[in-house]
């Protein structure tokens, strides 16, 4: 079955660091995301690509975090300058389409990239 | 046992009794909503959907139920078993936003021998 895969499964890192985050979507599909989740908190929505730019970003998105699908299969999380409050579980998903009345736009996550940031 | 919603994070149910988890939505004009399963150390697991033009959908040993009127979802889990303890969460859609999930609080299931 296909799979969303990402890579590390965890870092640590110093504050101030830059970090980049891995995704392998599943290989049909179109629509890419990163959400994350800090430990005990729900899963927040980070920011969607689609045909290769942002489609939309949350607040939380901001100009230490960028994205990028360097070539036909990886899609990344860059963040620049690393803060405490960085430290979270940060998932890729990926989708079909988007949700639509004939499509249901499901999103598959992959497993998670623990960034701890001391 | 019965969750009364996001207030209350922790749900804790015998094996084999059925499981009700409630979840409050806030956009009125989501029309799309999932319930996902998250495992310890896991992404979230999609476990079943609902539309809008929908009140009720059943899987597999799962029920949601969507009341519109109030912004309300519950996910039932019959029968359930060891391997149901997980976090539950609700997600809406509103199929106009490109950010497509809204993901609500959670709910801690947790299953007793």
């Amino acid at each position: 079955e296909p799979e969303v895969t990402q890579t590390p499964s965890h870092q640590v890192t110093q504050m101030g660091q830059e970090v980049i985050l891995r995704c392998v979507p599943i290989s049909n599909h179109l629509y890419f995301y990163w959400y994350r989740q800090i430990l005990g908190q729900k899963v927040e929505f980070l920011v969607s690509f689609y045909n290769n730019e942002i489609s939309e970003k949350s607040e939380i998105f901001d100009d230490q975090f960028s994205v990028e699908r360097p070539d036909g299969s990886n899609f990344t999380l860059k963040i620049r300058s690393t803060k405490l409050e960085d430290s979270a579980m940060y998932f890729c998903a990926s989708s079909e389409g988007r949700a639509t009345a004939k499509n249901t736009g499901e999103l598959f996550f992959g497993e998670g990239s623990r960034l701890t940031v001391l | 046992g019965e969750s009364v919603g996001l207030h209350l994070p922790t749900l804790s149910v015998q094996e084999g009794d059925n499981s009700i988890i409630n979840c409050a939505y806030s956009n009125s004009a989501s029309d799309y909503f999932i319930w996902y399963k998250q495992e310890s150390g896991k992404g979230p697991q999609f476990i079943i959907d609902i539309r809008s033009n929908m009140d009720k959908r059943q899987g597999q040993r799962v029920t949601v139920l969507l009341n519109k009127t109030v912004k309300h979802l519950s996910l039932q889990i019959a029968a359930t078993q060891p391997g149901d303890s997980a976090v539950y969460f609700c997600a809406e859609i509103f199929s106009g936003s490109a950010r497509q999930l809204t993901f609500g609080s959670g709910t801690q299931l947790t299953v007793l021998p």
